[in-house]
């Protein structure tokens, strides 16, 4: 059971907008601490989409963007591709465990 | 372009002790901009972000691991390393080695990892 809670699977048509939520609490993201957002595709490793809970790392396409708001934030796409099928992670860090923690993950099916 | 790339043993028996190293590529690993993690991802616990360490050799370790680590570093090399003593069954996982920029300032965050390895625990 991961502290930051995603959806473990979510689906959507191409062109659709889909948003995968991360929800966490008073001690990680409600505590003002920065979220990031990784993708990964199948056999591969992540790769950071966001950080600092809305900043996009170079060659990260327009379509995702992340938002955070009290102890939760949200990673949008929009226009979905087939290549974004794929599974999404949201990191934190907690104060009371001391350390960057992970979302469960948000398996991402695009119909 | 940056690339990391991990190395060791694939397979550890239980109770042994697990040596990974990862070679920077495309970068120094003296730049004083990044820290340099290792994380972890199993079936059972997902992704795992077991320590940093600094290229002054400054650490700092996940509080709640089970089993102790410890990181190196040999900047001659342009490598890091992790120990894992007494390995389990439990600590069977893909291990990644990244770079977390010091841009990512309240949580780090991971802009570059290797491929990964998959390390098994079993006798």
């Amino acid at each position: 059971q991961s502290i930051l809670t995603q959806p473990p699977s979510l689906s959507g048509a191409p062109g659709q907008r889909v948003a995968i939520s991360c929800t966490g609490s008073s001690s990680n993201i409600g505590a003002n601490f920065d979220v990031h957002w990784y993708q990964q595709l199948p056999g591969t490793a992540p790769r950071l989409l966001i950080y600092s809970n809305t900043n996009r790392p170079s060659g990260v396409p327009d379509r995702f963007s992340g938002s955070k708001s009290g102890t939760s934030a949200s990673l949008a796409i929009t226009g979905l591709q087939a290549e974004d099928e794929a599974t999404y992670y949201c990191q934190s860090y907690d104060n009371i465990l001391s350390a960057s923690i992970f979302g469960g993950g948000t398996n991402l099916t695009v119909l | 372009q940056v690339q990391l790339k991990e190395s060791g043993p694939g397979l550890v028996r239980p109770s042994q002790t697990l040596s990974l190293t990862c070679t920077v590529s495309g970068g120094t690993i003296t730049s004083g901009d990044y820290y340099w993690s290792w994380i972890r991802q199993s079936p059972g616990k997902g992704l795992e972000w077991l320590g940093y360490i600094y290229h002054n050799g400054a650490t700092y370790y996940n509080p709640s691991l089970k089993s102790p680590i410890s990181l190196s570093v040999d900047t001659s090399k342009n490598q890091f390393s992790l120990t894992i003593n007494s390995m389990t069954a439990a600590d069977t996982a893909v291990y990644y080695c990244a770079r977390d920029p010091r841009y990512c300032t309240s949580t780090s965050c991971h802009d570059h990892w290797g491929q990964g390895i998959l390390v098994t625990v079993s006798s």
